[in-house]
C-alpha cells in the first residue's frame, strides 16, 4: 500500500529564512508521480509540481526547488527567502499506476508553515 | 475555464438531515474525484469517476455515501441521515490522465451539529 509521511507538523521561520519541508514515500510500483500542493488559509489545493519516478532531475521554479532521491525514498521542498505569503499548509502526495490504485492521489498528513515578519 | 467549482461553500445541517453537494470540473477534464479533508489533516480519496463511469470507491465512503456524474460533466455526492464524524471539508478535483496535475476545488465544508 501506498503512504506518505510529512513528519514535521509545523514549522515557524522568520521571513528571509530558507526552509526545506520533508516528504518520504512508500510504494510497491516502480511508475509513480509525487506531488506537492499548497493550502492556504482559504482551503483551496494549489498545484505546485508533479515528478515522476524515472526522473530524478532535481527542479527549481523561483524560490521553490525540490530534490527528489529514489534511493531514500524522499522528495523534498525547499523555499528559498521565504515571505509572509509562503504561509500554508504543504501536502506531499502520491499516485500509483492506474491499475494499482486508480489514480488516486494519497496525501501525507501536511506540514503547517509560517512565516514571521 | 473558470477552474474546478463546488457548490455551496459552507454547509450546516442537523444530525439525520441529507445533504448534496455539487461539482463543477474543467469542462475538458474526464475524470473526477472526490476526497475528505478532517481538520489538521491530508485528503483522503472517496471516490473517481472516468466520464459518468464510477470507477473505483474508497471503503471510507459508507453506504450513506453516493455519488454521480450522470452526463460525464458534474457530479454530486449525497450524504444520507448525516452524523458529527462526517462534518470536514469536501473537495472536488479533475484531471485529464491519470497522471496530470489535479486540479482542486475550493471545497464545501461540511458541519453537522
Amino acid at each position: 500500500a501506498q503512504k506518505v509521511t510529512q513528519a514535521q507538523t509545523e514549522i515557524s521561520v522568520v521571513e528571509k529564512e530558507d526552509v526545506t519541508l520533508d516528504c518520504v514515500y512508500e510504494t510497491r510500483d516502480t511508475t509513480y508521480y509525487l506531488f506537492w500542493y499548497k493550502q492556504p488559509p482559504s482551503g483551496e489545493l494549489v498545484f505546485l509540481i508533479r515528478r515522476n519516478s524515472f526522473d530524478e532531475q532535481n527542479e527549481i521554479s523561483g524560490r521553490y526547488s525540490w530534490n527528489f532521491q529514489k534511493s531514500t525514498s524522499s522528495f523534498n521542498f525547499t523555499i528559498t527567502a521565504s515571505q509572509v505569503v509562503d504561509s500554508a499548509v504543504y501536502f506531499c502526495a502520491l499516485s500509483e499506476a492506474e491499475e494499482t490504485s486508480g489514480s488516486r492521489l494519497t496525501f501525507g498528513e501536511g506540514t503547517q508553515l509560517t512565516v514571521n515578519p | 475555464d473558470t477552474g474546478v467549482s463546488q457548490d455551496p461553500r459552507h454547509k450546516i445541517t442537523k444530525r439525520g438531515q441529507n445533504v448534496t453537494f455539487r461539482c463543477d470540473p474543467i469542462s475538458e477534464h474526464n475524470r473526477l474525484y472526490w476526497y475528505r479533508q478532517t481538520l489538521g489533516q491530508g485528503p483522503e480519496f472517496l471516490t473517481y469517476f472516468q466520464n459518468e463511469a464510477q470507477l473505483e470507491k474508497s471503503r471510507l465512503l459508507s453506504n450513506r455515501f453516493s455519488a454521480e456524474r450522470p452526463k460525464g460533466s458534474f457530479s454530486t455526492l449525497e450524504i444520507q441521515r448525516t452524523e458529527q464524524g462526517d462534518s470536514a471539508m469536501y473537495l472536488c478535483a479533475s484531471s485529464w490522465t491519470s497522471f496530470a496535475g489535479y486540479t482542486f476545488g475550493s471545497g464545501t465544508r461540511l458541519t453537522v451539529v
